[in-house]
């Protein structure tokens, strides 16, 4: 069965400072995977997907993931964070054929970003 | 107006009370979810519709009930709520052209509590 595991519930760092969100994927196949940002308050917000293609994906606000088959990985990145960035991120992997357009979850990091 | 709409955006009710949310949407898409959020356990599916006559149960379908009276109004019902049933509710809708991870659009959230 397809899995989302993102290792860190909490991470803080500086503003300014890079940063780096981990999520692990279990699935047989290629995978559809998704980064989305949560605003407190707000519903989920896609910031970038993969699908096939080049493994490096650039997303939107200055986000971008890089998918490691070999690792099952698909992290999140970004050079310089800004207090605006706080929010808690979700990683996603489509569950069965694309058809069905069902997402599986990770459980969420939240990002804290000190001044 | 936003594209998908939730309502209530909050509630509180008593145990064993019937409680329906709703949801709206503008986008066009054919297809709807219902998604549960959980501290530390990520989003999980309750129910999806491809159409209105198209319904279908996802991981955690017990205790819940929906019904998708139009193409754009899908609604969730808790029969007899219980307090684990507490948990913020998300609807997503999606677009059924090419693949189904296109187009994801999420509501802002109904914050359920159930005392």
């Amino acid at each position: 069965a397809q899995s989302v595991t993102q290792p860190d519930i909490h991470i803080t760092v500086s503003e300014g400072a890079s940063l780096e969100l981990r999520c692990n994927y279990s699935y047989g196949a290629t995978p559809y995977l998704f980064w989305y940002v949560q605003s407190p308050g707000q519903g989920l917000q896609l910031l970038l997907k993969y699908f096939s293609g080049d493994t490096l994906v650039q997303g939107i606000k200055g986000f971008e993931a890089e998918f490691k088959r070999s690792q099952s990985s698909f992290n999140l990145r970004k050079p310089s964070v800004h207090w605006s960035d706080a929010a808690e991120y979700f990683c996603a992997v489509g569950a069965g054929s694309s058809n069905t357009g069902k997402l599986i979850f990770g459980q969420g990091t939240t990002l804290q970003v000190k001044p | 107006d936003a594209d998908v709409t939730q309502t209530p955006r909050n509630r509180i009710t008593k145990t064993g009370k019937r409680i329906m949310l709703e949801c709206s949407q503008t986008k066009g898409h054919d297809r709807m979810y219902w998604y549960r959020q959980d501290p530390g356990l990520g989003l999980r599916l309750i129910y999806y519709s491809f159409d209105v006559k198209d319904i279908n149960k996802g991981e955690i379908s017990d205790g819940y009930s929906v019904s998708r009276q139009a193409q754009a109004k899908f609604s969730l019902s808790l029969e007899s709520a219980i307090p684990n049933q507490t948990a913020l509710y998300f609807c997503a809708t999606s677009d059924s052209q090419g693949s189904g991870y296109y187009g994801y659009t999420f509501g802002s959230g109904t914050r359920l509590t159930v005392v």
